[in-house]
């Protein structure tokens, strides 16, 4: 089982819809939890971060963590051609002794206009 | 001005060449690493280090070495490149003295395409 895992795409939806991406991952002691953004060839971007269970909003995105269930999404809402990427979930393991972050392997999200 | 600088953006290079890949932060981070990305595979972790003293490997360090010059300045080394360490090389930051709930966000660079013929 993958340490973290994504769904690799592509998402596709209209301009407009809420578009939602999903995570797992497997150690139940992580503790942060990060979405970034990635063009085609451009470094990875950070979009939200989370700690809590429950929500997180930051204009158009939402973040939600549910730490029972080992999931973390992101919701965008008024989704934009320009909001196409691929979205990296990353998860910190501190079991491995530090502050490591480990990377989902993407979800391709295409929005159409 | 970019807080993570890398240099350089791209490099062509051919097999058994010795190449360094430097990063630059002026973010005043402490903490450093390296990454590489092939296509399907996500971010893989070659070198972190944690301060100038402080170096260790990652995941996929083989055939790789790294120099911390100061807390600003992080270099990779393929000391003789080989084809299948064509990929795209991130360098990142973070910052071990802020708000606890902040350490382990990382900050990424614009990245190296490098290609080993």
């Amino acid at each position: 089982q993958k340490e973290v895992e994504q769904n690799s795409g592509p998402l596709s939806v209209p301009e407009g819809a809420i578009a939602s991406l999903n995570c797992t991952y497997s150690d139940r002691v992580s503790q942060s939890f990060f979405w970034y953004r990635q063009y085609s060839g451009k470094s990875p971007e950070l979009i939200m971060s989370i700690y809590s269970n429950g929500d997180k909003e930051d204009g158009r995105f939402t973040a939600q963590l549910n730490k029972a269930s080992q999931y973390v999404s992101l919701l965008i809402r008024d989704s934009q051609p320009s909001d196409s990427a691929t979205y990296l979930c990353a998860v910190n393991n501190p079991s491995t002794g530090f502050q490591k972050l480990v990377f989902g392997t993407g979800t391709r999200l295409l929005v159409s206009p | 001005d970019a807080d993570v600088t890398q240099t350089p953006r791209n490099r062509i290079t051919k097999t058994g060449k010795r190449i360094m890949l430097e990063c630059s932060q002026t973010k005043g981070h402490d903490r450093m690493y390296w990454y590489r990305q092939d296509p399907g595979l996500g971010l893989q972790l070659i070198y972190y280090s944690f301060d100038v003293k402080d170096i260790n490997k990652g995941e996929i360090s083989d055939g790789y070495s790294v120099s911390r010059q100061a807390q600003a300045k992080f270099s990779l080394s393929l000391e003789s490149a080989i084809p299948n360490q064509t990929a795209l090389y991130f360098c990142a930051t973070s910052d071990s003295t802020g708000l606890a709930a902040s350490t382990d966000t990382q900050y990424f660079g614009p990245g190296t395409r490098l290609t080993v013929l």
